[in-house]
């Protein structure tokens, strides 16, 4: 069962920032939030992970909150080409065997 | 490209036929494993390998479908006796393994859409 919950759908529009949650109230210490995309017929494309310390990639910023029970992965200026479903998956690296997918938010970037 | 490839990245077939999927992963990586993704679902996990051993198969994986990693390098994933119900999109991805208290981070492919018809 995937450790989180986002919501299903999400708008933006083209060159405003996008900010995507994603709960994960029982998250333990050692386990990591992990943010992949899913462009339509691709494979997943990893964006970005973290602990408990805001990180920032040339793709994305990952914001986690203070108790770790959620975060939110920013799109800082959203592009058409960023239309894809967003998933959020918490995992320990003791679990060194998958990445428990849930069902993502799809994320609709509109001119 | 030096990211994970997949071969081949359509397969139709009829029922009852085997197919078998190619995986080459990111070239230094030590670990591979195999998902599953049907329509409007995320990736569900098949089966791992660390180098040649396989060491984690989901239940969802049957005795028709068979994985192996001979050399630790490419993998290849057979379904034996296809049925309509396999119809989806085979994923693989691959990461360095840098032990059990570091997080690894999974690069996958662009997988392989199958249709059992």
């Amino acid at each position: 069962d995937a450790k989180t919950t986002q919501p299903t759908s999400m708008d933006c529009a083209e060159g405003r920032a996008a900010n995507l949650p994603c709960n994960h109230s029982t998250i333990s210490g050692n386990e990591y939030v992990y943010w992949y995309r899913q462009i339509h017929s691709q494979g997943p494309q990893y964006i970005i992970h973290g602990l408990k310390n805001n990180e920032t990639n040339e793709m994305a910023s990952l914001i986690i909150t203070e108790d770790r029970k959620s975060s939110t992965l920013i799109l800082p200026h959203a592009t058409l080409r960023d239309t894809a479903v967003y998933y959020c998956i918490v995992r320990a690296p003791r679990e060194n065997n998958d990445m428990r997918f849930g069902a993502g938010t799809r994320l609709t970037v509109k001119p | 490209d030096t990211g994970v490839s997949q071969n081949p990245r359509h397969k139709i077939t009829k029922r009852g036929q085997n197919v078998t999927f190619r995986c080459d992963p990111i070239s230094e990586h030590n670990r591979l494993y195999w998902y599953r993704q049907t329509l409007g679902q995320g990736p569900e996990f098949l089966t791992y390998f660390q180098n040649e051993a396989q060491l984690e198969k989901s239940r969802l994986l049957s005795d028709r479908f068979s994985a192996e990693r001979p050399k630790g390098s490419f993998s290849t994933l057979e379904i034996q006796r296809t049925e309509q119900g396999d119809s989806a999109m085979y994923l693989c991805a691959s990461s360095l393994g840098l032990g059990r208290r570091l997080p690894e981070t999974q690069y996958f492919g662009p997988g392989t859409r199958l249709l059992v018809l």
